[in-house]
């Protein structure tokens, strides 16, 4: 089946120490997402890419990376985590003008 | 900025009673999705909506579309202990494909 695929499921990191969320799709959507949500509350878009074209949201701390290395690929990098960085990672696709997005089941993010 | 407001925040039911979350935009909006976030899940897709007036249903849940497009609701009729999680409207903020989330509402049932 056609779908988002996140790795890892869960991943604890080191205060400061750079992490990597990948996301892959079989969907062949243009368009893909990275949110961050926290506990209880709804997902905020960090960035997305169409196509090539990234998209970074004006409050994203510059903290957060990412890269688009082919249609398929999606990595978060998270360059110096913090204690409040700590949430779930969602990662989404769509393709554009054909309804609603698909999300990856997330990454959980825990920083020690 | 545009605002759109989505009530209530939680809503307590016993199983086989009725459901609506609501959505309230200050703008107009060019569509509307609603996504149903399961505890420790993902949000999952449910629906979409485009047209002023549009009325959708899906077995119990019952989507609408107002007419001025400034306003939508859910509703889940004989509620079951499977609806329980958090429903999310989804809404176009400037980007046609870049969407934004209400703040959920979230639904227990009481079995």
């Amino acid at each position: 089946d056609a779908m988002v695929i996140q790795n890892p499921r869960y991943q604890v990191t080191q205060f400061g120490k750079p992490v990597t969320l990948s996301c892959s799709q079989t969907l062949n959507h243009n368009v893909m997402y990275w949110y961050q949500q926290k506990s209880s509350q709804a997902p905020k878009l960090l960035f997305h890419y169409y196509d090539k074209d990234f998209n970074n949201e004006a409050d994203t701390p510059d903290n957060f990376q990412s890269r688009r290395p082919n249609t398929s690929f999606c990595f978060l990098d998270i360059r110096s985590p913090g204690l409040g960085d700590a949430a779930m990672y969602l990662c989404a696709t769509s393709s554009i003008g054909r309804g609603g997005y698909t999300f990856g089941s997330g990454t959980r993010l825990t920083v020690v | 900025g545009q605002q759109v407001m989505q009530i209530p925040q939680y809503q307590h039911v016993q199983e086989g009673e009725d459901f609506t979350t609501y959505c309230n935009s200050s703008t107009t909006l060019s569509n509307i999705q609603w996504y149903k976030q399961r505890p420790g899940g993902h949000p999952v897709f449910l629906i979409q909506l485009v047209k002023s007036g549009e009325v959708k249903k899906q077995k119990r849940l019952t989507f609408q579309f107002g007419e001025a497009k400034k306003n939508s609701s859910l509703h889940i009729t004989a509620t079951q202990t499977t609806d329980v999680g958090t429903y999310f409207c989804v809404f176009s903020g400037g980007s046609n494909y870049k969407l934004t989330f209400g703040k959920g509402t979230l639904l227990t049932v009481n079995p």
